[in-house]
């Protein structure tokens, strides 16, 4: 069955710092790929998905992420953290065979210090 | 748009009790989903439907009862509550058509004493 591992339930950066976070999906098939942010006491919303094309892709409020297949990864990135980025964050697939089931990964909680 | 609306926000409940958790939409998408999030767990799937009189089970469904009789509404239905249901519950909405995110309501913050 096709799971999502997220590597690190927390990450520490500092204000100003590279934001790294660490998704791969298990899947001979490349399935449809999102990262969604929730902050604190609210639902997700899409920072930014991969459906076809370009393999870099560019969401909300800075952060984009890079499709490699070769490696079945899906990290998403943010070149300098702000204070309101601390946010947790979720990988998700829908696999790519014609369904439309999210599959979530377990969530990555990022602290952001000053 | 309102997006996707729950109600309530909040509510306690004594083991044992019934309840209803709504949960509506109106971007006219086929597909309704209930998940509940714990810590360190995740969102896992309760139920979904993939359209009008059209439901299925998720992963966790045991306690939990759905209905959808129009496309815009998807009430959750806790048939006896029980203190391992305390958790944050949310519903999201989607086209089923490949590649669609989730839009998601606020959450409901149910509390089973």
């Amino acid at each position: 069955a096709q799971s999502v591992t997220q590597l690190g339930s927390h990450v520490s950066v500092s204000e100003g710092a590279l934001v790294l976070l660490r998704c791969n999906y298990s899947s001979s098939v490349p399935p449809y790929l999102f990262w969604y942010v929730q902050y604190p006491n609210q639902g997700l919303q899409l920072l930014l998905k991969y459906t076809t094309g370009a393999t870099l892709v560019k969401g909300i409020n800075g952060f984009e992420a890079e499709f490699k297949k070769s490696e079945t990864s899906f990290h998403l990135t943010k070149p300098s953290a702000h204070m309101s980025d601390a946010a947790e964050y979720f990988c998700a697939v829908i696999p790519n065979t014609g369904g439309f089931k999210t599959i979530f990964g377990a969530g990555t909680r990022l602290f952001v210090k000053a | 748009n309102a997006g996707v609306t729950q109600t309530p926000k909040f509510q306690v409940l004594k083991t044992g009790q019934s309840m209803t958790l709504q949960c509506a939409q109106d971007m006219n998408h086929e597909y309704m989903s209930w998940y509940r999030q714990d810590p360190g767990m995740g969102l896992r799937l309760i139920h979904y439907s993939v359209g009008a009189g059209i439901t299925d089970q998720g992963e966790v469904p045991n306690g939990y009862n759905v209905s959808r009789s129009t496309t815009e509404d998807f009430p959750l239905r806790l048939l006896s509550a029980a203190p391992s249901q305390t958790s944050v519950y949310f519903c999201a909405s989607s086209l089923t058509r490949g590649g669609n995110e989730q839009f998601f309501g606020p959450g409901t913050r149910l509390t089973v004493l």
